[in-house]
């Protein structure tokens, strides 16, 4: 039974550039939350995606979008990329509203 | 926002030691769940809480859902090098989709 895998696992970005990050949720699960966690910190939320669309956003700005498709899959995708925004973005999937969530190993991004 | 406040930050401790970290909130939440990160992985779950009050085990870990909903615990007991990382403590409020976390706690065993 294959877990939450993301993809690539690491990426070197410029500032300004724009960058796709990609995560297959775990099998059996339909929902997948992205976060961000920056170093030495806890991971913090992005979004979540159910049934193709973004069901709930936290606290980040109009650059981080995303997408999901009916295997599931989901994009994160962030445009203008900023220093600030080096982090290792995690990928949680799980099977409905309030179920626990499983995490990928993480794509780590550095915008230099 | 709803905070975590996870302590402590980071302890060094000797092979076979007992470890306790909790967490605390200003708010209520529905579900407590305590993760372990190691170097180059994302969290891993350790043991999920979902009633006031539950005290629940795996293994060597043992965790508590506080009768506020507004704090949680985890102990380890007779710790081995293989616990070395990051543990998080994370909260999740009722019908919402997202989990908010602790800064961490940082361990280290030495043999």
């Amino acid at each position: 039974d294959a877990g939450v895998t993301q993809s690539p696992t690491h990426l070197i970005k410029t500032r300004g550039q724009q960058v796709t990050l990609r995560c297959s949720p775990k099998s059996g699960h339909d929902t997948v939350s992205w976060y961000q966690q920056a170093l030495g910190q806890g991971p913090q939320f992005i979004f979540q995606y159910y049934e193709e669309e973004e069901r709930q956003r936290g606290n980040f700005p109009d650059r981080f979008s995303g997408h999901q498709f009916p295997n599931y899959s989901s994009e994160l995708n962030v445009n203008a990329l900023l220093l600030g925004d080096s982090a290792l973005y995690l990928c949680a999937s799980s099977t409905d509203l309030g179920e626990t969530q499983y995490f990928g190993p993480g794509t780590r991004l550095l915008v230099l | 926002g709803q905070q975590l406040n996870q302590s402590p930050q980071s302890m060094f401790i000797q092979e076979g030691e007992d470890v306790s970290m909790n967490c605390t909130s200003s708010s209520i939440f529905n579900t407590w769940l305590w993760y372990k990160q190691e170097p180059g992985e994302g969290p891993v779950l350790l043991i999920a809480l979902y009633k006031a009050g539950e005290l629940t085990s795996n293994g060597r870990l043992t965790a508590q859902f506080g009768i506020t909903r507004k704090d949680s615990f985890l102990n380890i007991s007779a710790s081995i090098p293989s616990d070395v990382g990051i543990y998080f403590c994370a909260g999740q409020l009722p019908n919402n989709n997202d989990m908010r976390f602790g800064a961490g706690t940082r361990l280290t065993v030495k043999p």
